[in-house]
């Protein structure tokens, strides 16, 4: 039972370029997130997905697309990498909406 | 607007002593409030969640409070370890389904030897 991963682990861009970043999750969770997490501040929700099939926007959706490819895969596509999209980004899963949210280890975007 | 605060930002003790971390809340309508651990490099673990109802949450040597009626919160960490350095996150969920959640920006704790 590995929870959440996430690929990749570090990633340089540069500006323009596109990538596609991975998330899984082998708890048969409903619901999966995507959040960005930068320096002094709280984390904030990119995209979410309630249900399979389903995807909704966060607070800062601009620059990102997302697919839930099935019940355990749901991914985030930077199309045209900024360097305002250097971050630190985590995907998240959980069954119910109150119940515990558990999170990936996290990937580190460095674009220049 | 729907704001989680916490102080301090930072907060360095020896280890062994006990500290207070604070989580003040502007959401409504509430639905729980989480606290979470997370280690340098890692994602963020639960420690508690309480609900509306509860007004005090155990997990080992952490304690969470909560007191509804002034929107705040703070977690207790009592003979601190070594391994307790990290940074420390309030999380509160709004609305019936606990679909909106704002993440405070969390608290660096450091514990020294």
């Amino acid at each position: 039972n590995a929870g959440v991963t996430q690929t990749p682990k570090f990633q340089v861009l540069k500006t323009g370029q596109s990538m596609t970043l991975q998330c899984a999750q082998d708890m048969n969770h409903n619901s999966m997130y995507w959040y960005r997490q930068d320096p002094g501040m709280g984390l904030r929700l990119i995209y979410y997905s309630a249900s399979e099939g389903t995807t909704d926007k966060g607070e800062v959706p601009n620059g990102y697309n997302v697919s839930r490819l099935n019940k355990r895969e749901f991914s985030l596509r930077l199309e045209s990498a900024a360097p305002s999209q250097t971050s630190v980004y985590f995907c998240a899963s959980k069954e119910r909406p109150n119940y515990e949210q558990y999170f990936g280890p996290g990937t580190r975007l460095t674009v220049t | 607007k729907n704001q989680v605060e916490q102080s301090p930002q930072s907060l360095i003790i020896l280890e062994g002593k006990n500290c207070t971390l604070q989580c003040n809340y502007t959401v409504s309508p509430f639905s729980n409030l989480r606290w979470y651990k997370q280690d340098t490099g890692r994602g963020p673990v639960s420690l508690t969640i309480m609900t509306f109802s509860e007004n005090t949450k155990s997990n080992g040597r952490y304690t969470a409070t909560l007191d509804a009626d002034t929107k705040q919160s703070s977690l207790h960490i009592t003979a601190s370890q070594l391994s307790d350095s990290a940074s420390y996150i309030c999380v509160v969920s709004a609305g019936t389904g606990g679909f909106k959640t704002i993440f405070g920006a969390g608290t660096r704790l450091f514990v020294k030897a």
